[in-house]
């Protein structure tokens, strides 16, 4: 069946540090994907989305990486900051291609 | 401000009765979608609606039910048929392109059931 996972449900990091979540997906005709932020007790934020046809794509402070060939994709959040602290989810178009599946999240701790 | 209104933010329900949730966009998209979270889960597809007065079970649809009559309006109803309707409930919508586009999510409703 379909399924979105995150390797690691926590994660600690220093201020300052890099980040990397990490999210590995099963639909292989998957052709998108998004990240999102999710703060307590709200609705999950829009970070960024790459399609298949990519293998990276840049924001602000964020990348996202794609590798088709073993169905991983990363978020990459440089100089991490204390707000940055979230639950991030990863997501993948479903199999009719109507919908967005959800992994399980990775809670991001950042300490100054 | 464009944007996603879901209400009530708590919802309290004795068991046994249905209640609806509300969720309202002026945001002119086609698409809206209902999400359940469960306390460190992800998000599992409810229902969605691709266009006013059409819509189609997601995932976890048993126990639940919608309606589509505005393209601003997509209420969720959780019967009493829902075993574990405790939760958090998200609401969202998409841009009329389809699926391959940030979906735009609500604050949320949190139901508690007892």
């Amino acid at each position: 069946g379909e399924s979105v996972g995150l390797h690691l449900p926590t994660l600690s990091v220093q201020e300052g540090d890099n980040s990397i979540i990490n999210c590995a997906y099963s639909n292989s005709a998957s052709d998108y994907f998004i990240w999102y932020k999710q703060e307590s007790g709200k609705g999950p934020q829009f970070i960024i989305d790459i399609r298949s046809n990519m293998d990276k794509r840049q924001g602000q402070r964020v990348t996202v990486l794609l590798n088709k060939t073993v169905k991983h994709l990363s978020l990459q959040i440089a100089a991490t900051q204390p707000g940055d602290s979230a639950v991030y989810f990863c997501a993948e178009t479903n199999q009719a291609g109507t919908a967005l599946i959800f992994g399980k999240g990775t809670t991001l701790s950042v300490s100054s | 401000d464009g944007g996603i209104t879901q209400s009530p933010k708590y919802l309290f329900r004795k068991e046994g009765q249905n209640v609806t949730l509300s969720c309202e966009q002026n945001l002119n998209h086609d698409a809206m979608y209902w999400y359940r979270q469960d306390p460190g889960q992800g998000l599992r597809l409810i229902y969605y609606s691709q266009i006013v007065n059409d819509f189609q079970k997601g995932d976890i649809a048993e126990g639940y039910s919608v309606s589509r009559e505005k393209k601003e309006s997509f209420p969720l109803t959780v019967t009493s048929a829902q075993k574990n309707p405790t939760a958090f409930y998200l609401c969202a919508s998409s841009i009329p392109t389809g699926i391959n586009s940030p979906l735009h999510f609500g604050n949320g409703t949190r139901l508690t059931v007892t």
